[in-house]
Order: structure tokens, then sequence, then C-alpha cells
């Protein structure tokens, strides 16, 4: 079955140290992989895509299909980073299949 | 681009009544998903529509139900309430056609008593 697993459900850094939010999964067929972001008082939204390759806000996610994993980090974290991330694999029909999601918390 | 609407905000219901929550999509966007977020249970998929046509279901009876209009507005229907259907049901649009990124609404807050 098709699973996605956080295995940090709070992470605390201090500004301006690296953050590496863990995401692995297990799908059988090619995997899509998104991260999505929640700040507070604000709706879900996409922060990156592994098709796509890109750096938004200064993270990356590497998509790793030997260690079936897709973990997102940025070198240094700023205080706006504070928020709840999940990792999300894509299936068929447009559905999504969530992790548990990581709380980060970026103390000054 | 106005994003995902959905209304009502915040609701409130007792155990046994049913409720229908609205979705408006991107405009454009023919796909529409619903997700129930809970803190025990995390985000879990309800269905998706695509061209008024269910395609795709998540594992919840039978008592949550959805339609999809012509103009690609969905609405979510849960009969005979239980408390452990509280939750935040959140709505998410895409163009559909290949194009895989979700646009997720602000949700409603259901809370049954």
């Amino acid at each position: 079955a098709q699973r996605v697993t956080q295995p940090e459900k709070l992470l605390s850094v201090f500004k301006g140290a690296p953050v590496e939010l863990k995401c692995n999964y297990s799908y059988s067929g090619s995997p899509e992989l998104f991260w999505y972001v929640q700040y507070s008082r604000q709706r879900l939204q996409l922060l990156l895509r592994h098709i796509s390759r890109e750096s938004i806000k200064g993270f990356t996610a590497d998509l790793n299909k030997g260690e079936t994993s897709f973990h997102l980090k940025k070198p240094f974290a700023q205080e706006e980073d504070s928020a709840m991330y999940y990792c999300a694999l894509y299936l068929a029909g447009n559905k999504l299949t969530f992790g548990g999601g990581t709380r980060v918390l970026v103390k000054p | 681009k106005a994003g995902v609407t959905q209304t009502p905000r915040y609701l409130i219901k007792t155990r046994g009544q049913q409720v229908t929550l609205s979705c408006s999509p991107i405009s454009g966007h023919r796909s529409v998903s619903w997700y129930q977020q809970t803190p025990g249970q995390g985000l879990q998929f309800l269905f998706e529509y695509f061209s008024e046509t269910q395609r795709n279901k998540g594992n919840f009876p039978g008592r949550f139900s959805g339609r999809q209009f012509s103009n690609s507005r969905s609405e979510m229907n849960v009969s005979t309430l239980e408390l452990g259907d509280s939750a935040l049901y959140l709505c998410a649009s895409s163009p559909g056609q290949g194009k895989t990124e979700a646009f997720f609404g602000q949700g409603t807050r259901l809370t049954v008593v």
C-alpha cells in the first residue's frame, strides 16, 4: 500500500542553523512527490515538487529512489520558516497521500 | 485569480444531523478533491471529482458523499453525523489534464456536538 512517513513530529532549530525534514515513502510505481507547507493561519500551499528540481525559499528536496526518501533541507533556517510541513505522494486521480506532518519551530 | 473558496468557514452541528459543505475551485480548474484533517489521523483523502464524475474515493463510510456541478463547484455531504466527524475539511482544486499541483482552500471547521 502507498504510504508516506514523516518520523519527526516537531523539529526545533535556531535561526541560521540547518534544518532537514525527513520523508520516506512506500510506492511500487514511479513516485511523484511534493512538499506542502502551512504557515500559521494560512492555507496549505505547495512548497516544491521533485520533478521541478528547484529551490524555493532556500529549500531543496532530492528524491532518492534507492532509499525511498524525499527529505527537505535548508542550510540556514529563518524565523519565517516556522510552519507545518507535509510530504505528499501523488497518486492517479489527483489523490494525495500525506505524511503526518512535521512542525518546524525556528528560534531566534 | 481568486483562490479556492470554501463555505461556510465554521459549522456546529448535532449528532445525527447532516451537513453540506461547498467548494468553489479556481477558475478553469476541473478537478476538485476533498480531504479530512484531524489531529489524530492527519490529512486523509475523501474523494475527487473531475468534470462532474467521481474518479477516486478514499476509505470513508458511505455517509460521506459529494458531487460536482457543471461549473466545477463541488459540494460534500455528511449524513448522520457522528462526534468523530469533527474535523477540518479541506477542498483542493487542480487544473487536471496532467497538471498535478493542488491548490487548497481555507477549509471548513466542522464541530459535531
